[in-house]
């Protein structure tokens, strides 16, 4: 059985200080890994994934997350937060065409 | 190409009553998914298809039915709505890649069952 655990449901980070969310996977085969975002009222945009090429991943509006095999980890960071990046962010895993999500990690970034 | 669509975007329903979510992708997709998304819980998949006249059950099925007559169609009926079913419901498309599995998200339909 595969699953995703995101820690903490709620990050709460000043403009311009880093943003880490975390999550942690089980898989008994090696995974595709995912961080999706979702702004207010609106659908899931991909962020970035990981597909065994590079342990870094770089996505979109300078987000990166790092698979760890030994950790079982797949952490999102962003170095600099912006307000636009209120949102909730959700890691994802598949082994095939269906995913498994965690259950979201809600941003709010202070002024 | 307009991806992956879904209508209604709001419904209400009244408990008892039926309806048929619609989903439709115009990329010639293989796998269609549906998911719901419930607060603290992310997104649980209700049922799955790998092909047209293929479905399967996913990790929340119980109340929904799916058929899959064309590779373009995947709709998602309620048979006896719930208050428990009101959710928001996102209709996936995907097809396989080089590096994995690649996943299109329709815009959602947001259910609420009094």
């Amino acid at each position: 059985a595969q699953s995703v655990t995101q820690l903490g449901s709620h990050v709460s980070v000043s403009e311009g200080a880093l943003v880490l969310l975390r999550c942690n996977y089980s898989s008994s085969v090696p995974p595709y890994l995912f961080w999706y975002v979702q702004y207010p009222n609106q659908g899931l945009q991909l962020l970035l994934k990981y597909t065994s090429a590079a342990t870094l991943v770089k996505g979109i509006n300078g987000f990166e997350a790092e698979f760890k095999k030994s950790e079982t980890s797949f952490h999102l960071t962003k170095p600099s937060a912006h307000m636009s990046d209120a949102a909730e962010y959700f890691c994802a895993l598949s082994n095939d065409y269906k995913l498994s999500f965690g259950a979201g990690t809600t941003v709010t970034v202070r002024a | 190409n307009a991806g992956v669509t879904q209508t209604p975007k709001f419904q209400v329903l009244k408990t008892g009553q039926s309806m048929t979510l619609q989903c439709a992708q115009d990329m010639n997709h293989e796998y269609m998914s549906w998911y719901r998304q419930d607060p603290g819980m992310g997104l649980r998949l209700i049922h799955y298809s790998v092909g047209a006249g293929i479905t399967d059950q996913g990790e929340v099925p119980n109340g929904y039915n799916v058929s899959r007559s064309t590779t373009e169609d995947f709709p998602l009926r309620l048979l006896s709505a719930a208050p428990s079913q009101t959710s928001v419901y996102f209709c996936a498309s995907s097809y396989v890649t080089g590096g994995g599995y690649e996943q299109y998200f329709g815009p959602g339909t947001r259910l609420t069952v009094t």
